[in-house]
């Protein structure tokens, strides 16, 4: 049983390139999420999903785009990659959402964009 | 908006020590409350979930309170050991169904 995986786990891009980070959850749970953790930040909701084929803006969703076109698997893209996007990206599932389940978290992405 | 605060930032204890971890938060509208484990470079694992209907939960040598009147949890650690070393968040669920997250607290348990 693998949880929350995330690829990659590592990536460098230059200002402007795009890029797509992706999670993948086998425990057929319906709530995924985006985090971003940054030094001094804690962690920032970008977005999430209820549901195969729904996504919803979080706390942080500016240059950001989500994709939940499997109920296993939702991805995170950056069309234009910033400076200001240097962060590490989590992704995260629930059963029954933040109301009554605990969450699950992946391992994490590091990106710096230079 | 709802705020949650941990405070210190840093703490560092010999081990065997008990201790008590602080979360606050600003609005008691919450339907519960988590406390997670983060290791250096690693996700969260999540610890305890308390429903707001709840004022304690227990794990081996952890055991959570809720007071969510007073908008306070405390995670005690019993026995402190080196393996504890990790960073300890909150993070609470209101009444918009988001988690807040605080900013962790940092525990060092000294051999």
């Amino acid at each position: 049983n693998a949880g929350v995986t995330q690829t990659p786990k590592f990536r460098v891009l230059k200002t402007g390139q795009s890029m797509t980070l992706l999670c993948a959850q086998d425990m057929n749970h319906e709530y995924m999420y985006w985090y971003r953790q940054d030094p001094g930040m804690g962690l920032r909701l970008i977005h999430y999903s209820v549901g195969e084929g729904t996504t919803a803006k979080g706390e942080v969703p500016d240059g950001y785009n989500v994709s939940r076109l499997k109920k296993q698997n939702f991805l995170l893209g950056l069309e234009s990659a910033a400076p200001s996007q240097t962060s590490v990206y989590f992704c995260a599932s629930s059963w029954a959402g933040a109301i009554s389940g605990e969450l699950f978290f992946g391992e994490g992405s590091r990106l710096t964009v230079l | 908006k709802q705020e949650v605060t941990q405070i210190p930032a840093a703490l560092s204890v010999p081990e065997g020590e008990n201790l008590v971890l602080n979360c606050s938060f600003t609005d008691s509208a919450i339907y519960n409350l988590q406390w997670f484990r983060q290791d250096p470079g690693k996700g969260l694992t999540s610890l305890l979930l308390i429903q707001s209907s709840q004022r304690e939960q227990t794990s081996g040598r952890l055991n959570a309170s809720l007071d969510k009147s007073s908008g306070r949890s405390t995670l005690y650690i019993a026995a402190s050991q080196p393996g504890d070393s990790a960073t300890y968040l909150c993070a609470v669920t209101g009444a918009n169904s988001k988690l807040t997250f605080g900013k962790g607290i940092t525990l060092s348990v000294r051999p």
